[in-house]
């Protein structure tokens, strides 16, 4: 079976860091790009960013709310991609999804993890 | 960044019955297009690529056209399963964008 599990969230303050992971299993994770997407409460999907394989040199795009502050990397060994968030703000509160692109259209998604910015 | 616009925002109908989602690109973006369904509390999941492909798995009930600018998602009968909220996203630029959604709800 496909499946991603994300973990890492959690409460954090203004201005700090946190590291989410992404953990896949029954594919093929090096051969596959791997995306972010958050979704604030009550709001719509916004795409956060995403890595691509070894092959394609682990190119990385980010979307322009984050670009500088958000890094997405990658261990081919563990089957794992991580989204490392810093300087926080409340607006990035969301729950974080991590997505594989199949050949650019997203399937399967993780369950989630809740990222909270708040004093 | 291409933006994609939805509508209607939301939608309420009965089960059985035929509705269409409509998904406008500021721009071109070929037949690069996807629909996910979201129920309340749940990851989204891919129901047609290449906007018009359907997804393994998916019912087919479920369809989706278009080309270029405009898109649609048509379910032909309802059912009660059918109830979520539905996002457009497009993969034609270098940033991904999805539309604003459209929530489907029970008349």
């Amino acid at each position: 079976e496909v499946q991603l599990v994300e973990s890492g969230g959690g409460l954090v303050q203004p201005g700090g860091s946190l590291k989410l992971s992404c953990a896949a299993s029954g594919f093929t994770f090096s051969g596959s790009a791997m995306h972010w997407v958050r979704q604030a409460s009550g709001k719509g999907l916004e795409w956060v960013g995403r890595i691509r394989s070894k092959a394609n040199s682990y190119a990385t795009a980010y979307a322009a709310s984050v670009k500088g502050r958000f890094t997405i990397s990658r261990d081919d060994s563990k089957n794992t991609a991580y989204l490392q968030m810093n300087s926080l703000k409340t607006e990035d509160t969301a729950v974080y999804y991590c997505t594989r692109a199949v050949s650019a259209e997203f399937d399967p998604w993780g369950q989630g993890t809740l990222v909270t910015v708040s004093s | 960044a291409i933006r994609m616009t939805q509508s209607p925002s939301s939608l309420s109908a009965s089960t059985g019955d035929r509705v269409t989602i409509t998904c406008r690109a500021s721009q071109g973006i070929s037949s690069y297009l996807a629909w996910y369904q979201q129920k309340p509390g749940k990851a989204p999941k891919l129901l047609i690529y290449a906007a018009s492909t359907l997804q393994s798995g998916v019912p087919s009930r479920f369809s989706g056209s278009g080309s270029g600018t405009d898109f649609t998602l048509t379910i032909s009968c309802l059912q009660s399963e059918d109830f979520a909220t539905y996002y457009c996203q497009q993969y034609y630029s270098y940033t991904i964008t999805f539309g604003q959604g459209t929530r489907l709800e029970i008349k």
